[in-house]
């Protein structure tokens, strides 16, 4: 089984419409992150978090919320979906032990469409 | 601010043969963290390397190494002996104190690498 999780791993949707991306992680990682890649752009982090009470914006958050219910379980909003929100959303984890060097482990990304 | 730059969008290179992928780098920082991810056409994100700024030897793995030159601020990577699997988008990133949210990833915007028969 997969350590890092991703559900759905396709979505289209319309312009307006709230949705919810989900990543679980069976690594024991303190650490979760959201990031979205663009064609010709490379990945930019949406939000990320250091425990379940310890959520932080990243570079592009506007348009985006979160919600980390467990240690395992990182979730990604858009509450009224646009256009331009089209792009592979990648989850990733990172253990806390071993300093801010420890390489991140990515899920298997979603690709969302917004019509 | 840290950015990093990955001047090749696409590379072409014979199967077996040894093949670099360039990787440039900004940053104030004087402790960071450089790596080199894969991303096949399948489009999970794989780990390939990791170089630390204070490492005086260059990181191996297998058949990929990082050529750190680190007052040129540039972190090429080498993947020997060219495999048909190896075709796939590589991003260069890097984590530092001033990266974005704070020891977060910085991503290059990736080199296209196709593998020839």
């Amino acid at each position: 089984d997969a350590d890092v999780t991703q559900t759905p791993r396709n979505r289209i949707t319309k312009t307006g419409k709230r949705i919810m991306l989900e990543c679980s992680q069976t690594k024991g990682h303190d650490r979760m992150y959201w990031y979205r890649q663009d064609p010709g752009l490379g990945l930019r982090l949406i939000y990320y978090s250091f425990d379940v009470k310890d959520i932080n914006k990243g570079e592009i958050s506007d348009g985006y919320s979160v919600s980390r219910q467990a240690q395992a379980k990182f979730s990604l909003s858009l509450e009224s979906a646009i256009p331009n929100q089209t792009a592979l959303y990648f989850c990733a984890t990172s253990d806390l032990e071993g300093g801010p060097w420890n390489e991140q482990f990515f899920g298997p990304g979603t690709r969302l469409t917004v019509l | 601010a840290q950015k990093i730059t990955q001047t090749q969008p696409g590379m072409f290179v014979q199967e077996k043969e040894a093949v670099t992928l360039d990787c440039t780098y900004d940053t104030s920082d004087q402790s960071y963290g450089l790596f080199w991810y894969k991303q096949p056409s399948s489009g999970e994100m794989i780990f390939l390397i990791y170089q630390g700024s204070y490492d005086e030897q260059n990181a191996t793995e297998g058949r990929y190494s990082l050529n750190f030159q680190k007052a040129r601020k540039s972190a090429n990577l080498v993947i020997s002996a060219s495999q048909l699997g190896d075709s796939a988008m590589y991003f260069c990133a890097m984590r530092g104190p001033s990266g974005a949210g704070s020891y977060q990833l910085t991503f290059g915007k990736g080199t296209k690498l196709s593998v020839i028969p």
